[in-house]
């Protein structure tokens, strides 16, 4: 069975300062791990991902994260924050098996402070 | 860009009543997906689908659910007497058959059950 935890449910930032979003998985199998961004009424849009290869992924906007095996984490990054960047930030692993559904965390609220 | 679309995007039920969710997947993906998150909590999977039948459902996809893909287009959610508690917000989603493990969300249908 797979789980995610997601470190704060709120995090605020001010504008051009870092983003740091944490998330902590658990897996009986090598994960395969995402990051999805859901702005107001909004679906979920993907920003970036990890299955096999090189552990630093970059994704859209300017975000990465990075994937650590020995600390089952992919804490999503980007170095200066822009308002645009306001939204609910969720991380998901999939599951085994050919389809693969996903698991998400509760989701951090990102706020961007002017 | 293939963006996979649902219909309605609000639909107000009462209790006790059938209400069916549409949802049209990106054209040559093979695996198709509900997911639902009720308001403030995390996004959950409820059923995944895959050559004409389901490959995987959770716990929270009982007897009240069913999926069907009736045409080469629409694949739908049924719930046949719905209960307060099925308001959420319901994401259909699709992945084609290969590495990138990637599922394509939907913009999502409201459902509200009074």
């Amino acid at each position: 069975a797979q789980s995610v935890t997601q470190l704060g449910s709120h995090v605020s930032v001010s504008e051009g300062a870092l983003v740091l979003l944490r998330c902590n998985y658990s897996s009986s199998v090598p994960p395969y791990l995402f990051w999805y961004v859901q702005y107001p009424n909004q679906g979920l849009q993907l920003l970036l991902k990890y299955t096999t290869g090189a552990t630093l992924v970059k994704g859209i906007n300017g975000f990465e994260a990075e994937f650590k095996k020995s600390e089952t984490s992919f804490h999503l990054t980007k170095p200066s924050a822009h308002m645009s960047d306001a939204a609910e930030y969720f991380c998901a692993v999939s599951a085994s098996g050919s389809a693969r559904q996903l698991t998400f965390g509760s989701g951090t609220q990102l706020t961007v402070l002017p | 860009e293939p963006e996979v679309t649902q219909t309605p995007s609000h639909q107000v039920t009462q209790m006790g009543q059938e209400v069916i969710l549409r949802c049209v997947p990106i054209s040559n993906h093979l695996y198709f997906y509900w997911y639902r998150q009720i308001l403030g909590q995390k996004v959950e999977f409820l059923v995944s689908f895959y050559n004409n039948e389901i490959s995987e459902k959770s716990e929270i996809f009982d007897d009240q659910f069913s999926v069907e893909r009736p045409d080469g287009s629409n694949f739908t959610l049924k719930i046949r007497s719905t209960k307060l508690e099925d308001s959420a917000m319901y994401f259909c989603a699709s992945k084609g058959q290969g590495v990138s493990y990637e599922q394509y969300f939907g913009p999502g249908t409201r459902l509200t059950v009074t």
